[in-house]
């Protein structure tokens, strides 16, 4: 079974700029959660979906939004990129709701994203 | 507010040799821990488990200990081998279960850079 996959790996932007990520989960995965890893604040939670709806949402400003579609797919999108956007944006699929389902969180490979 | 916390930023033990990493935890709600390890240019990869009903989960040389009086947790690796060289994250969470609202979001701690010398 194929892994959750990120796209692209490596992007390099300026500021002011906006930015579209993309993950695709594992197969029968519907549960998409997104984090920011940096050096200073570690690994930090963004968001999650399930079934194209918002679920929980941590403490980031409104120039960070996703979406999921319904294949499960999702985007992250961050507008009006600043310096300190720069880092490692992590995508995690599980497999969501069910009764007795254990939701470990398997994480794709990561986008780097550098803010010039 | 740092809600998870791994205190020792480094961890350098003998091939052979058990590695215990600890972490600690300030959110009673918190009831599921993780463990992660990560490489660099690759994301975290899961390692092992464990919900407040128990004290204690082991999966081959991996085990992880719950004190939940403490709100302490350790992962312990016997033995321990160079390939385990890697950065551990422990990671909180509420009920993974379908009743909870939570179940998506992790905190993690800061990390621990495990080197095991052969």
């Amino acid at each position: 079974k194929a892994g959750v996959t990120q796209t692209p790996r490596y992007l390099i932007k300026t500021r002011g700029q906006q930015v579209t990520l993309s993950c695709s989960p594992i197969s029968g995965h519907r549960s998409v959660s997104w984090y920011q890893q940096t050096p200073g604040q570690g690994l930090q939670f963004l968001f999650e979906y399930f079934s194209e709806t918002q679920r929980n949402k941590g403490n980031f400003p409104g120039r960070f939004s996703g979406r999921q579609f319904s294949n499960s797919r999702s985007e992250m999108n961050v507008s009006t990129l600043e310096l300190g956007d720069s880092a490692l944006y992590l995508c995690a699929s599980s497999l969501g709701h069910g009764t007795g389902v254990f939701k470990e969180q398997f994480f794709g490979p990561g986008t780097r994203l550098t803010v010039l | 507010d740092q809600q998870v916390k791994q205190n020792s930023p480094s961890l350098s033990v003998q091939e052979g040799r058990i590695s215990i990493l600890n972490c600690d935890y300030t959110n009673s709600m918190f009831d599921y821990f993780l463990w992660y390890k990560k490489y660099p240019a690759e994301g975290p990869t899961f390692l092992i488990s464990i919900s407040s009903i128990k004290d204690k989960n082991e999966d081959g040389r991996f085990t992880v200990f719950l004190n939940k009086s403490a709100k302490h947790l350790s992962l312990h690796i016997v033995p321990s081998q160079p390939g385990d060289s890697a950065v551990y994250f422990c990671a909180a969470s509420g009920s993974p279960f379908e009743s909870s609202g939570n179940t998506g979001k992790l905190i993690f701690g800061q990390g621990t850079t495990l080197q095991v010398k052969p």
